[in-house]
């Protein structure tokens, strides 16, 4: 069974910085890319950021470049999001997600519960 | 930024047909996906690539895609039907995720 817990999420000060991490397990971690998806409260769904299996493509929504930074450790079966400059619009519930990636198609088939991010003074 | 549209809701009645639908200049060279989020939980993929069903969700749910739109289908809706569903697709270079606004289903 696949399962993915996010952990790191907590309150932190305008202009601070939080490390998310994803714990994955239950398929071939370094077979898949994975990515980071967000919901403010009482919004909608927006993708984040992707990493490639190998680390060597990454992409981020406009909003996050240059403040955010997604890695992976294989090893360690998991997916990190270091997220510096925070603002209170990135206050969000933020997702793991296991990425089904080609050059035809890109969607998320498994989900992880999320973590919850909250930016403000 | 490339988007996809989404109506904010749709309500329909028990044993009904549900329609949703997903409009998006890149969707004839991009696949659309749907999912199913209740409230307090993650999200579920129930539609991916137009038409293909993941194992475990119910027959009940279909998508198809003309054009620039697409649709998920919902036949005979049950109360458990009701959620917010997010139709998902890449830009036109392939590179990003995009998700529509997202659904509200309210079975009445």
């Amino acid at each position: 069974e696949v399962q993915l817990v996010e952990s790191g999420g907590g309150l932190v000060q305008p202009g601070g910085s939080l490390r998310l991490s994803c714990a994955a397990s239950g398929f071939t971690f370094s077979s898949y890319w994975m990515s980071w998806v967000r919901q403010a409260p009482g919004k909608g769904l927006e993708w984040v950021a992707n990493i490639k299996q190998d680390g060597s493509e990454k992409y981020y929504v406009d909003s996050v470049k240059g403040r955010f930074t997604i890695s992976r450790d294989n090893a360690k079966n998991s997916v990190y999001l270091q997220m510096n400059s925070l603002r209170a619009e990135d206050t969000a519930m933020y997702y793991c997600a296991r990425d089904q990636s080609s050059l035809l198609y890109r969607y998320f088939d498994n989900w992880g519960q999320g973590t919850l991010v909250t930016v403000s003074s | 930024s490339y988007e996809v549209t989404q109506p904010p809701s749709v309500s329909v009645s028990p044993g009904q047909t549900a329609r949703i639908t997903c409009s998006g200049d890149a969707l004839p060279k991009q696949y659309a996906h749907w999912y199913q989020q209740k409230p307090g939980q993650a999200p579920v993929l129930v539609i991916y690539k137009d038409s293909e069903r993941p194992s475990g969700i119910p027959e009940r749910f279909s998508g198809s895609g003309s054009g620039t739109t697409v649709t998920l289908t919902i036949s005979g809706v049950q109360a458990e039907d009701e959620a917010d569903y997010y139709c998902q697709s890449a830009d036109s270079s392939g590179t990003y995720h995009v998700f529509g606004g997202g659904t509200k289903l309210t079975v009445l």
